[in-house]
């Protein structure tokens, strides 16, 4: 299985600064037909989690562009230019290329 | 609107059985590739299994041969049989959809995710 490891754990930020988040995973994501199927997804509390970025950089619908995705190969990142506090909860970074699919351990996105 | 729907989940001793629903809404669970994905409490993601439009289905080794996914078409649903439970099957069920752009391609990603159903084992 191709393990997803996401650093930091924990991301204390203050509102209107930016935040980064790094993914890796054990093996290159590039699949045979020449896709990387890396995505992002935000969950708020008590929320299940919404689609923010598809195939590395790809912004889902109605996602704000504040949030953008970059990397290739192995490793990934996801920042958030200003953050607001809506954007506290947990993000996952998840892998299609390869089954079983596989996501992150996930970071908390927190507000100091 | 395009929604999904769980239903099903209960407390369950360890080693019984439990049939999970996913009832969809907007769009068809034939035309579309659909997976269950669980979250224990507390806890990361874990994609569970999927199937496809043609029917090919899929499992996490954790799982195989003890759940069963399958859909009914003129209900428009999806199910998640669950067998021999386990302590560690506790955990929230989500239903989501596989992400197909405008243009027709895959992916792999999940664009609409039910709100889940929890399942408990406790002896």
């Amino acid at each position: 299985d191709i393990v997803m490891t996401q650093t930091p754990l924990s991301s204390p930020v203050t509102v209107g600064q930016p935040a980064s988040i790094s993914c890796r995973s054990s093996q290159s994501l590039v699949h045979s037909d020449g896709n990387t199927y890396l995505s992002w997804l935000h969950q708020r509390p008590g929320q299940p989690p919404r689609l923010l970025i598809y195939k590395i950089s790809n912004r889902f619908s109605g996602v704000p562009d504040r949030f953008n995705g970059s990397g290739a190969g192995t490793d990934f990142t996801l920042k958030i230019n200003r953050v607001e506090a809506e954007d506290v909860g947990f993000y996952y970074c998840m892998q299609g290329t390869q089954l079983p699919w596989t996501f992150g351990q996930g970071t908390k996105v927190e507000i100091k | 609107e395009v929604l999904v729907v769980e239903s099903g989940g209960t407390l369950v001793q360890p080693g019984g059985s439990l049939r999970l629903s996913c009832a969809v809404s907007g769009f068809t669970v034939t035309n579309n590739f659909m997976s269950w994905v669980r979250q224990a409490p507390g806890k990361g993601l874990e994609w569970v299994s999927m199937i496809y439009s043609g029917g090919n289905t899929y499992y996490q080794d954790s799982v195989k041969g003890r759940f069963t996914m399958s859909r009914d078409n003129s209900k428009n649903t999806v199910y998640l049989q669950m067998n021999s439970l386990r302590a560690e099957d506790t955990a929230i069920y989500y239903c989501v959809r596989h992400f197909y752009d405008r243009s027709g391609h895959g992916n792999r990603a999940f664009d609409i995710w039910g709100q889940g159903t929890m399942v408990t084992l406790s002896s």
